[in-house]
């Protein structure tokens, strides 16, 4: 089945680390995208790639960084930069419509 | 600034009830719309996609309908059952843009 696999399901960092989080997808789609998720501020967009080897920032980019070597994948790295990087983060591929993967729910410790 | 406004932000009825969730934005050239639902501490379930040519889309007990002209769409639920308590996200691919835009859901819970 066609679909969007995100990995790991949970995360734990340690202050000062980098750390990345995996999105691959099997659907054949150009455009790709990373949210964040929040309690009470809804989804917001960090990164999106419309075309391997290109992308741009969301409206949330500082402190993340992305790359787009291949099709299936694009992968988020939430650099020691961010302050704040405790959130549910969730990667979506699109044609028509959006597919979403199942989230990588990342906690400082 | 697009935003999107959802009503109401939580909703309880009991098992059988047809019920309506609204959607609105504040800037109206809408692409296209999506209604989403999100079982808690997972990811988001496509429901209905209306593309910018349609004006609603029905999936079995699901319709959703999208009036650009006042940037509202509603989702209608016919016969509730418990298992469709989740939360629902509507959002919208603006005209020009490349950037889905989310309410912040409505909490539904169907009492059996």
């Amino acid at each position: 089945d066609g679909g969007i696999t995100q990995s790991p399901k949970y995360l734990f960092r340690k202050e000062g680390q980098n750390v990345t989080l995996s999105c691959e997808q099997n659907l054949n789609h150009d455009a790709m995208y990373w949210y964040r998720q929040d309690p009470g501020q809804g989804l917001r967009l960090i990164y999106y790639s419309q075309i391997v080897n290109d992308f741009q920032k969301g409206d949330i980019a500082e402190g993340y960084s992305v790359s787009r070597e291949k099709k299936e994948s694009f992968p988020l790295t939430v650099t020691s930069a961010q302050k704040n990087p405790t959130a549910f983060y969730l990667c979506a591929s699109r044609r028509d419509g959006y597919t979403f993967g199942s989230g990588t729910r990342l906690t400082v410790v | 600034k697009q935003e999107v406004t959802q009503i109401p932000a939580a909703l309880s009825v009991p098992e059988g009830e047809n019920l309506v969730l609204n959607c609105s934005f504040t800037d109206s050239a809408i692409y296209n719309l999506q209604w989403f639902r999100q079982d808690p501490g997972k990811g988001l379930t496509s429901l209905l996609l209306i593309q910018s040519s349609q004006r609603e889309q029905t999936s079995g007990r699901l319709n959703a309908s999208l009036d650009k002209s006042s940037g509202r769409s509603t989702l209608y639920i016919a016969a509730s059952q418990p298992g469709d308590s989740a939360t629902y996200l509507c959002a919208g691919l603006i005209q020009g843009a490349q950037k889905l835009v989310f309410g912040q859901g409505t909490r539904l819970t169907i009492n059996p």
